[in-house]
């Protein structure tokens, strides 16, 4: 089973430019999460899909970054303009349907985000 | 939200077991203990998770207390692919969400 996958592995922009992160979940997991780590900093969470329907974001710092998931399936993560401390390791993480009690979330790899 | 207090660091020999402490002391009661570990350039991955009773998988042991305020994560036999931080999580579902609050971590060294 393949798991959790992101692209691109790294992107360098310069500062005001837009990116697209992109996230493909763990087929039939219906719960999809970003979180992200910038320099120095501990993992924050960014915000939680159900299917395609934002569940919470709570996380989001700002309204340059947009989340979608189109179908319930993918997501993107777009920073528009990107700044200087959009910099960091931005992860996405799916867990299957939850009972309410438990869940295991699945990592992907990260996206490396550097903004210059 | 609950929070957790870890070492920063510990070491251990390979081969050897590591117990790695955490305490939460203001746990509430639907709350469970959740343990990722992210090893160098990766993802976090899941490690083990309770409630109130020790558990075991394949990966470790998870031993809570009586009066859940504290939990050790029990590697068994230390091997070089278990360097790596390792956190310990409280389940927060506000809102039906299920987000996780990563801390600082204790970092693991294992020495061959």
């Amino acid at each position: 089973e393949a798991g959790v996958t992101q692209f691109p592995s790294h992107s360098v922009i310069e500062k005001g430019q837009t990116v697209t992160l992109r996230c493909d979940p763990i087929s039939g997991h219906d719960n999809l999460y970003w979180y992200r780590r910038v320099m120095g900093k501990e993992i924050k969470f960014l915000l939680h899909f159900v299917k395609e329907s934002k569940q919470d974001e709570s996380g989001m710092p700002n309204n340059r970054f947009l989340a979608e998931r189109t179908g319930g399936t993918y997501s993107t993560l777009k920073v528009q303009p990107a700044e200087l401390e959009d910099s960091g390791v931005y992860f996405c993480a799916s867990s299957q349907k939850t009972s309410g009690e438990t869940y295991e979330q699945y990592f992907g790899p990260g996206t490396r985000l550097t903004v210059t | 939200d609950a929070k957790t207090t870890q070492p920063n660091s510990m070491e251990s020999n390979e081969e050897e077991p590591v117990h790695l402490p955490c305490n939460h002391s203001t746990i509430s009661g639907t709350d469970y203990i959740h343990w990722y570990r992210q090893l160098p350039s990766q993802g976090p991955e899941y490690v083990i998770h309770g409630l109130t009773s020790n558990v075991n998988n394949r990966m470790a042991s998870l031993a809570i207390a009586e009066d859940r305020k504290s939990s050790t994560l029990i590697l068994h036999r230390a091997t070089l692919r278990d360097a790596a931080v390792y956190y310990c999580i409280l389940s927060y579902s506000g809102a039906g969400s299920y987000q996780l609050t990563f801390g600082k971590g204790t970092k693991l060294s294992v020495i061959p």
